[in-house]
């Protein structure tokens, strides 16, 4: 399924606590996206980067942070600031230039108690 | 800001029948637009795109069409079968030199097969 994975399948956090969502990819993608998905409202843009040390905010970037020091890893960090981080987490990436699909991860479904 | 809206939010058919989705986008300068496909707890999963220079792109049972004028986009799928029930989600990006390739999407349409 185009060889990018997430990790963990599923994560516990407790609140006041920050974590952190694996994302890695062995296409040679050059950009790399991060979704949050809740019932009713389809994929909303957290976080993306189109080349390695440089990430731009999507549409609801507060209490979120990232990292792009390699190629193939883009790990998402849910910050305590997130007020509501109960969310299914979806990374994507594809290759620069027109004309190319976004693949996507298998997901994070992360849960605060 | 960028807004795609997706209708209907659910939609059931029986097996064999034809289900429409139908997509409107808010920005004229979206040149690409991909269908995708989730079933449940799993990874959306791209099952159709078309460009903005083309109006009509067909693969077996499944079509999509374009209306630049209008801004809108719709999802045909012919003789519906019980494994085309899942989660069915539309976007548009700007696509290309220059572009993020960065998607907005729809709200989702649940599809439910009858047997």
């Amino acid at each position: 399924d185009g060889g990018i994975t997430q990790s963990p399948k599923y994560l516990f956090r407790k609140e006041g606590q920050n974590v952190t969502l694996s994302c890695e990819q062995n296409l040679n993608h050059d950009a790399m996206y991060w979704y949050r998905q809740d019932p009713g409202q389809g994929l909303r843009l957290i976080y993306y980067s189109q080349i390695v040390n440089d990430f731009q905010k999507g549409d609801i970037a507060e209490g979120y942070s990232v990292s792009r020091e390699k190629k193939e890893s883009f790990p998402l960090t849910v910050t305590s600031a997130q007020k509501n981080p109960t969310a299914f987490y979806l990374c994507a990436s594809r290759l620069a230039g027109g004309g190319n699909e976004q693949f996507f991860g298998p997901g994070t479904r992360l849960t605060v108690l | 800001g960028e807004n795609v809206e997706q209708h209907p939010s659910t939609l059931s058919v029986q097996e064999g029948d034809s289900a429409v989705i139908k997509c409107t986008y808010s920005d004229s300068a979206s040149n690409y637009f991909p269908w995708y496909k989730q079933e449940l707890g799993k990874r959306p999963q791209l099952i159709i795109d078309i460009r903005s220079n083309v109006g009509e792109k067909k693969d077996q049972r499944i079509a999509v069409t374009l209306n630049k004028t209008a801004k809108h986009f719709s999802l045909h799928i012919t003789e519906t079968q019980p494994e085309d029930s899942a989660v069915y989600f539309c976007a548009a990006s700007k696509d290309g030199s220059g572009n993020t390739g960065k998607l907005i999407f729809g709200q989702g349409t649940t599809l439910q097969v009858k047997p």
